[in-house]
């Protein structure tokens, strides 16, 4: 695709449910990311995959979160029983690999009421 | 405290300035140090990429990085308009780690006419 997709771009959810969030990386990039950032924020490092491998879970929150990347090319994000402090702009951004350029996407806003 | 602390701002400086934009840093295991720029309701995008000490120039942008003081710089010449943004510094380790980016809380720079 032309850059990185992401959905949905908003969402809207009750506390205690699960959301799942989707990224539609560059095709052909090999590692993807997933960052979390809160208003008036950097983004925060979350999870990286190269291809469907999952080096490093560093940055998850809790085990409330959890990513996959089934095929090595779209991800998903996944928090189960959401809570008011899960609300920030999750974004995904990809890349070839190494020390490639990290392409952004436009971020889903999540907002847990 | 955060490892890397930036500046939030605001910044406003008129037309043709220049800009000087400025990030501290702990970990001194960082060797990769970049700056991304975040237009309103965009991710952010690569401006300028450092690898270790020095100077690099591309254009109207030039970004430092000094090692011994944990402290990384990007300058803007002749500011524009166009260049009314958020600025975030970002960094990495490198090795496995080089795609897990710290970026800082980001500068909001405004370049009025």
């Amino acid at each position: 695709g032309a850059g990185v997709s992401q959905s949905p771009r908003y969402k809207v959810t009750k506390r205690g449910q699960d959301v799942t969030l989707r990224c539609d990386p560059i095709s052909s990039h090999a590692t993807l990311y997933w960052y979390q950032q809160a208003l008036g924020q950097g983004p925060e490092f979350l999870t990286y995959f190269n291809y469907e491998a999952q080096p490093d879970k560093s940055g998850l929150p809790s085990d409330r979160f959890s990513a996959e990347r089934p095929e090595g090319s779209i991800s998903t994000l996944t928090i189960q029983r959401t809570e008011q402090r899960d609300s920030a702009m999750y974004r995904c951004a990809s890349s070839l690999g190494g020390v490639d350029t990290q392409y952004f996407g436009p971020g889903t806003r999540l907002t847990v009421l | 405290q955060k490892e890397v602390e930036q500046d939030p701002g605001p910044l406003s400086v008129p037309e043709g300035a220049i800009v000087s934009l400025n990030c501290t840093y702990s970990n001194s295991a960082f060797q990769y140090f970049m700056w991304y720029r975040q237009y309103s309701r965009k991710g952010p995008e690569l401006l300028m990429y450092t690898y270790s000490s020095g100077n690099k120039e591309d254009g109207r942008f030039t970004a430092q990085v000094d090692k011994s003081s944990k402290y990384i710089s990007l300058f803007i010449r002749d500011s524009q308009p166009s260049d009314s943004a958020t600025y975030l510094c970002a960094m990495s380790a490198g090795g496995t780690s080089y795609g897990k980016l710290t970026f800082g809380q980001g500068t909001i720079l405004t370049v009025h006419p």
